[in-house]
């Protein structure tokens, strides 16, 4: 059973492009969440996702961000018009949880993003 | 405003002997705590977890520890191997606060052979 996939592991983006990162959630798994870790410092979460639902996002930018979870394929995080201020690393984690809560997450092993 | 903090961005133990972590958060709405290790360039691997209607759980070499009055948690591994040298990340949450984690920045241990 593969575990959460992640890519690219590495981007770089100049200031002004977008970025695209990407999380296959372990297989079963449903529901997603992102979170950012800036250099020397925990990750605080961003975003969490169902299929095609966005279940809380208190924790995302609200300009220039987005994320989306479509009922086929990987969830997609979205930087637009990059600053060097977004330059972090980026993971994914999934949950199997349909119903209630769980405090199960899986980690994927994260996207840097570095912006030049 | 850091609701979940770990006052020691590092700690050096000699291998064999204990290693304590501590944790200290502010919000009392949180009742559910979690470790989670990590090493480079891989996403943090759970460890272990402690409800607040306990006080202690333990797994293998790995006890965590819990103070409620006191708003403070604490991991212990008995005895220290190399293979821990590692960042320990502590987090909080609750279910009124439904999936979302609140992380600690982390302390970094070194075992020494």
């Amino acid at each position: 059973n593969a575990g959460v996939m992640q890519n690219p592991r590495h981007l770089v983006r100049r200031r002004g492009q977008e970025a695209r990162l990407r999380c296959s959630p372990m297989k079963g798994h449903s529901h997603v969440y992102w979170y950012r870790q800036l250099p020397e410092e925990g990750l605080k979460f961003m975003v969490y996702l169902q299929k095609e639902n966005i279940i809380d996002e208190s924790g995302m930018p609200k300009e220039r961000f987005s994320a989306e979870f479509p009922k086929e394929g990987p969830s997609i995080l979205r930087i637009q018009q990059v600053v060097r201020g977004d330059s972090a690393a980026y993971f994914c984690a999934s949950s199997p949880t349909t119903s209630g809560l769980s405090y199960e997450q899986y980690f994927g092993p994260g996207t840097r993003l570095t912006v030049t | 405003d850091q609701q979940v903090k770990q006052n020691s961005p590092s700690l050096s133990v000699q291998e064999g002997r204990i290693s304590i972590l501590n944790c200290d958060y502010t919000n009392s709405m949180f009742d559910y705590f979690l470790w989670y290790k990590k090493y480079p360039a891989e996403g943090p691997t759970f460890l272990i977890s402690i409800s607040s209607i306990k006080d202690k759980n333990e797994d293998g070499r790995f006890t965590v520890f819990l103070n409620k009055s006191a708003k403070h948690l604490s991991l212990h591994i008995v005895p220290s191997q190399p293979g821990d040298s590692a960042v320990y990340f502590c987090a909080a949450t609750s279910y009124r606060f439904g999936q979302n984690f609140v992380f600690g920045p982390g302390t970094r241990l070194s075992v020494l052979p």
